[in-house]
């Protein structure tokens, strides 16, 4: 069973660019959850997509959003990049979102803004 | 709000020797409780995790984690450590009551460095 495939593994951009990010679930796999790692703030929660629905947000501007699609595969979009954007992100899929589950993880999008 | 600490930024520890990398959590209510493994330039590998039940769980790779409700604790433990181990490891936490978020609070992680 193929993993959680997060696409690309690495980009670099410019400050004031925008990025789209992609993550294709565990098939079957329909929450997907999206999270920012950096040496300075560690993992951080950005937000989850659970049947097409944003069903939870973190703590971070407007600029950082997200979809999901009917296949369940998701897309983060970060707009106006800024130098403190570059980090680890990292997309986890889950069964059905529920609580007791485990978030399976995909390698992750290292995005560096220059 | 909930939240993990691990309290030890680095573990250093002789292969064949037992490890333990500790976490304590705060969460309204019941908790269920993850560990994580990082190997460089690598997602999150699930390692083990607590719902309820008995308090001593096992995971892959011959880890397990000892949940301890008066001392707010998850405790991962491995009897004999190997130098495959070395990696960064993390900590979670999730509510059981807290409405309908799912988000995963992460720990800041910790070193564990296992040497010959």
């Amino acid at each position: 069973k193929a993993g959680v495939t997060q696409t690309p593994r690495y980009l670099i951009k410019t400050r004031g660019q925008q990025v789209t990010l992609s993550c294709s679930p565990i098939s079957g796999h329909r929450s997907v959850s999206w999270y920012q790692q950096t040496p300075g703030q560690g993992l951080q929660f950005l937000f989850e997509y659970f049947s097409e629905t944003q069903r939870n947000k973190g703590n971070f501007p407007g600029r950082f959003s997200g979809r999901q699609f009917s296949n369940s595969r998701s897309e983060m979009n970060v707009s106006t990049l800024e130098l403190g954007d570059s980090a680890l992100y990292l997309c986890a899929s889950s069964l059905a979102g529920a609580r007791n589950t485990e978030a399976f993880f995909g390698q992750g999008t290292r995005l560096t803004v220059v | 709000a909930q939240s993990v600490a691990q309290p030890e930024d680095q573990v250093n520890v002789a292969e064949g020797n037992p490890l333990t990398v500790k976490c304590t959590y705060s969460v309204s209510g019941n908790p269920y409780l993850f560990w994580y493994v990082q190997y460089p330039n690598r997602g999150l590998q699930f390692l083990l995790k607590y719902i309820t039940g008995d308090n001593l769980v096992k995971g892959s790779y011959g880890f397990e984690a000892e949940f301890n409700k008066s001392q707010t604790s998850f405790h991962l433990k491995k009897p004999s450590a190997l130098v495959s181990d070395s990696a960064l490891y993390f900590c979670a936490v999730r509510g059981v009551n807290t409405g309908t978020a799912s988000k995963l609070t992460f720990g800041t992680g910790t070193r564990l460095q296992v040497t010959l």
